[in-house]
């Protein structure tokens, strides 16, 4: 079970929105900056969104992160069929002095 | 371009050992703090250790703790993380990962470690 919870998976058409919830604790999300990661189908994982909110160069806009409180929040705008894929929210627990990631939402494009 | 690329995966059997080695370029290596991320099949990613810059500040998850030593050779740019006592939920393809911004930022393609008799 992991640290950080998310949705197993959310789901909308084409061009339509999707938001994946991330939920933690004081130790962790409370604390610390969330990350937020985008694995494809048999690739490395990849960087979305570092410090709740940063896109790094290369990341569109159509990405978007949030945090308030204990939980966050990955948004993608404008879905496409390259969007499917599995997402991670990480960040660090200063309890557990451990990286922590959620257990994973998989994205799919009706 | 930073560039990480991860060697030494394989089978092995239960008990058994392995090292795998991750060769940084594009970078100095001696800059950035360095982790070890898994994916086991069917699994979500799990963080598996984490090393200083200078190597003096090691962490491990609970579930390697005591089994797998996390090190590295700034001077030859390299990352190491030894595995001991396999167990087949070691099982999953093990990648190393910079560490700035507070997030696992650079990604090398991953190396299959698959535990079985």
């Amino acid at each position: 079970q992991s640290v950080l919870t998310q949705p197993p998976s959310v789901s909308a058409a084409p061009g339509q929105k999707v938001t994946i919830s991330c939920s933690g604790s004081s130790s962790n999300i409370g604390n610390n900056y969330v990350s937020w990661y985008q694995q494809l189908p048999g690739a490395a994982p990849k960087l979305l969104i570092y410090e709740n909110n940063k896109r790094p160069s290369g990341i569109p806009d159509r990405f978007s992160g949030s945090k308030s409180g204990t939980s966050a929040t990955l948004g993608i705008t404008g879905l496409q069929t390259g969007d499917e894929a599995d997402y991670y929210c990480g960040t660090w627990d200063s309890s557990l002095s451990a990286g922590v990631f959620g257990g994973g939402t998989k994205v799919t494009v009706l | 371009e930073v560039q990480l690329v991860e060697s030494g995966g394989g089978l092995v059997q239960p008990g058994g050992s392995l090292r795998l080695s991750c060769a940084a370029s594009g970078f100095t290596l001696s800059s950035y703090e360095m982790n070890w991320v898994r994916r086991a099949p069917g699994r979500g990613l799990e963080w598996i250790s984490y090393i200083s810059s200078s190597g003096t500040t090691t962490h491990y998850a609970d579930s390697v703790k005591g089994r797998f030593t996390i090190s590295r050779d700034n001077a030859k740019n390299s990352l190491f993380l030894q595995m001991y006592s396999l167990r087949a939920e070691d099982t999953a393809v093990y990648y190393c990962t910079t560490y700035y911004y507070d997030a696992f930022v650079d990604w090398g393609p991953g190396s299959l470690v698959t535990v079985s008799s």
